[in-house]
């Protein structure tokens, strides 16, 4: 059964500490996704890449937070401080995009439960 | 540009009732129409889509959504409702017009079934 792996689940760290959050997509899929969600803001689109290639991260904070794909079956979501107000629930997803106008699905991690105190 | 509009924040029914979930969306073109589910401490799953074809459209646990372009709305929907149903639902819309294939997600709408 394919899915979305995320690490850690959880996580509780102290402002001023990095945080790198991993998701590995689901095998096959060429573009993902990073998500945040809190109760306020919902969920926010941070970044997402195609062919490991960032295609869009207007959505990220860009003086802490960075996004990569070293390879096709690792992202990383870094934040470097972190900060109290950066506790959320972040969300990998992933899907197959192959043509333009591609109706293909995509399936989200279980999420990673950042606390920062 | 693409939105999409969730009017309401809670919807409550009664154990075996209908229920309905509303969406409304904007799209410059075509759209592809989602719903998602989301448990208490869980990430969203896939509960159905709209690509093209029948206006409605079948999806797990017994949801169905009707697509309406003449509305710009696609409500989900399950003629029986259970309690197990209880969760955060949203709805996203992708134009069919982009190959960035990003989704733009509503606020969500948190359905409590009570017994």
């Amino acid at each position: 059964d394919a899915r979305v792996t995320q690490t850690p689940r959880h996580k509780v760290t102290e402002m001023g500490q990095e945080v790198t959050m991993r998701c590995q997509p689901i095998l096959g899929h060429n573009t993902v996704f990073w998500y945040r969600q809190t109760m306020m803001q919902g969920l926010e689109l941070l970044a997402y890449f195609r062919n490991r290639a960032p295609l869009d991260d207007s959505g990220m904070p860009k003086d802490r937070f960075s996004a990569e794909m070293p390879d096709a079956t690792l992202a990383t979501l870094k934040i470097q401080p972190s900060e109290p107000r950066d506790s959320a629930v972040y969300f990998c997803a992933s899907g197959l995009v192959l043509i333009w106008g591609s109706g293909n699905t995509i399936y989200f991690g279980e999420g990673s439960w950042l606390t920062v105190v | 540009a693409q939105s999409v509009a969730q009017p309401e924040d809670q919807v409550n029914v009664a154990e075996g009732n209908p229920l309905t979930v509303k969406c409304t969306y904007s799209v410059s073109g075509n759209p592809y129409l989602f719903w998602y589910v989301q448990y208490p401490n869980r990430g969203l799953q896939f509960l159905l889509k709209y690509i093209t074809g029948d206006n409605l459209v079948k999806g797990s646990y017994g949801f169905e959504a009707e697509f309406n372009k003449s509305q710009t709305s696609f409500h989900l929907k399950k003629p029986s409702a259970l309690v197990s149903d209880s969760a955060l639902y949203f709805c996203a819309v992708r134009d069919i017009a982009t190959n960035a294939g990003k989704s733009t997600f509503g606020d969500g709408t948190t359905l409590t079934v009570k017994p």
